[in-house]
């Protein structure tokens, strides 16, 4: 199985910061990654696929980059609204797997 | 428009099986291309992916539950069923489906809102 590691597990940031999570992959995954955003008692909303793919509808300040076993997501500028924990997904190969997410808060 | 809903019991006893249900409209499993796949999340944890099921049957389990999972679907009535075996109270969990298309683009774009399972006596 591959695992997905998350970095940090929780961080306090002002808004306006830029912020910056990391996810590393225990094997090669190529950029089958995909990034999800979470707020408490809601559905997961995903931001970025294909690792670096902005998904529609989410505004530029998130990004998303990396290959291979490394990636990253960055907040430009960070809003109220992006408090929220961050999941990274690998779906490369089975089982698919999720890293144990990023947890934003307020500074 | 794509959308999924998930149903079944909010309340299983203890090794019961659960039967959830994914009722979705927008794309079809009858053609070419695509699946829908599910996932938990227990309160307070990180999601977890259970199982997924393409539009040719293809389908594809998490190791760690696989002789517990089942998971199918009827074509004619746009719906995936997933029932997992001998409940416990660490299933309980919010259960979702999730929309698997045909390229990176369109994998887990789109979620039901989720349905909260509880395992107790």
């Amino acid at each position: 199985d591959i695992q997905m590691t998350q970095s940090p597990s929780a961080m306090s940031a002002s808004v306006g910061d830029r912020v910056t999570m990391t996810c590393r992959a225990s094997q090669d995954i190529s950029n089958y990654l995909a990034w999800f955003q979470q707020k408490p008692g809601k559905v997961p909303k995903r931001l970025i696929y294909g690792a670096s793919s902005l998904q529609s509808g989410v505004p530029s300040r998130f990004s998303g980059s990396g290959s291979g076993t490394e990636f990253t997501l960055t907040i430009s500028s960070l809003q109220p609204e992006d408090f929220a924990t961050y999941y990274c997904l690998q779906h490369n190969s089975y089982p698919l797997t999720f890293g144990g997410g990023t947890k934003v808060e307020i500074k | 428009q794509i959308t999924l809903k998930e149903s079944g019991p909010t309340l299983v006893k203890p090794t019961q099986t659960l039967t959830l249900t994914c009722t979705f409209s927008g794309f079809s499993l009858s053609t070419s291309g695509g699946g829908v796949g599910w996932l938990r999340q227990p309160p307070g944890k990180a999601l977890e992916w259970l199982a997924l099921i393409y539009w040719n049957d293809e389908n594809h389990h998490s190791p760690s539950l696989k002789s517990r999972l089942t998971i199918t679907k009827d074509t004619s009535k746009n719906q995936v069923v997933l029932t997992m075996s001998n409940m416990d109270p660490v299933d309980t969990a919010t259960y979702y489906c999730v929309h698997i298309g045909t390229t990176m683009a369109t994998n887990f774009d789109y979620w039901g809102q989720g349905t909260l399972v509880t395992v107790s006596s």
